[in-house]
């Protein structure tokens, strides 16, 4: 079946950087768009981040256009999230997700990882 | 950015009974609306895509409706597993999308 899970958070200061990754299984890994989603605690959803399923194009959320960066490597099915000049209002629960549609990306999430905390403190 | 409105914040219904939940766009998302389902200590899943379409394994009491700016999730006789977070999402301001706040279903 379709598995996500999501790996690198912990606690990290402001201004510094984060990584963190998504290991995929039970599906195509290299057809798919893939979608960061990030949900602050006792918040709602947020989407951070898309990328096709080549790489080639990537979309960020404007609250993080500049600071994050989304990647991939089809070739170790995994998903990246590289986060610099972390700030306190970047805590949250950052989860990866497929995008339903098969080729370009149709932004609905139809599979979800458990989710990977990064937090921000001093 | 397009602004989603769910409504009401928090629902209150016994099991059977069934429930409406409402999402309001600030601009036509046309048909592009999803609906997810939050359980506490767990990943949303993916109910309800494109206004109506239910996703792979969602019974069938689930249901979404409308177009345009006004959305309905309805549930037709609510299950004990029913009780959860509710979230809107739309797609059509890609790549800008943006969830509703959530509305939350509670036993009454």
């Amino acid at each position: 079946q379709v598995q996500l899970v999501e790996s690198g958070g912990g606690v990290v200061q402001p201004g510094r950087s984060l990584s963190v990754s998504c290991a995929a299984s039970g599906f195509t890994f290299s057809r798919f768009a893939m979608h960061w989603v990030r949900q602050a605690p006792g918040e709602g959803l947020e989407w951070v981040a898309v990328i096709s399923s080549d790489g080639r194009t990537k979309h960020h959320a404007d609250s993080v256009k500049g600071r994050f960066t989304i990647s991939r490597d089809n070739s170790k099915n995994t998903l990246y999230l590289e986060m610099n000049s972390l700030r306190v209002d970047d805590t949250a629960l950052y989860y990866c997700a497929k995008d339903r549609d098969m080729g370009a990306a149709g932004y609905h999430f139809d599979c979800w990882g458990q989710g990977t905390l990064v937090t921000v403190s001093s | 950015e397009i602004v989603l409105t769910q409504s009401p914040a928090t629902l209150s219904l016994s099991p059977g009974e069934r429930a409406a939940l409402s999402c309001r766009a600030s601009q036509s998302v046309r048909s592009y609306l999803a609906w997810y389902q939050q359980k506490p200590g767990q990943a949303p899943r993916l109910l309800i895509y494109d206004t109506s379409n239910r996703a792979t394994g969602i019974p069938a009491r689930f249901s979404g409706s409308g177009s345009g700016t006004d959305f309905t999730l309805t549930i037709s006789s609510l299950e004990p597993e029913d009780f959860a977070l509710y979230y809107c999402q739309q797609r059509s301001g890609w790549p800008s999308i943006t969830f509703g706040q959530g509305t939350r279903l509670e036993i009454k």
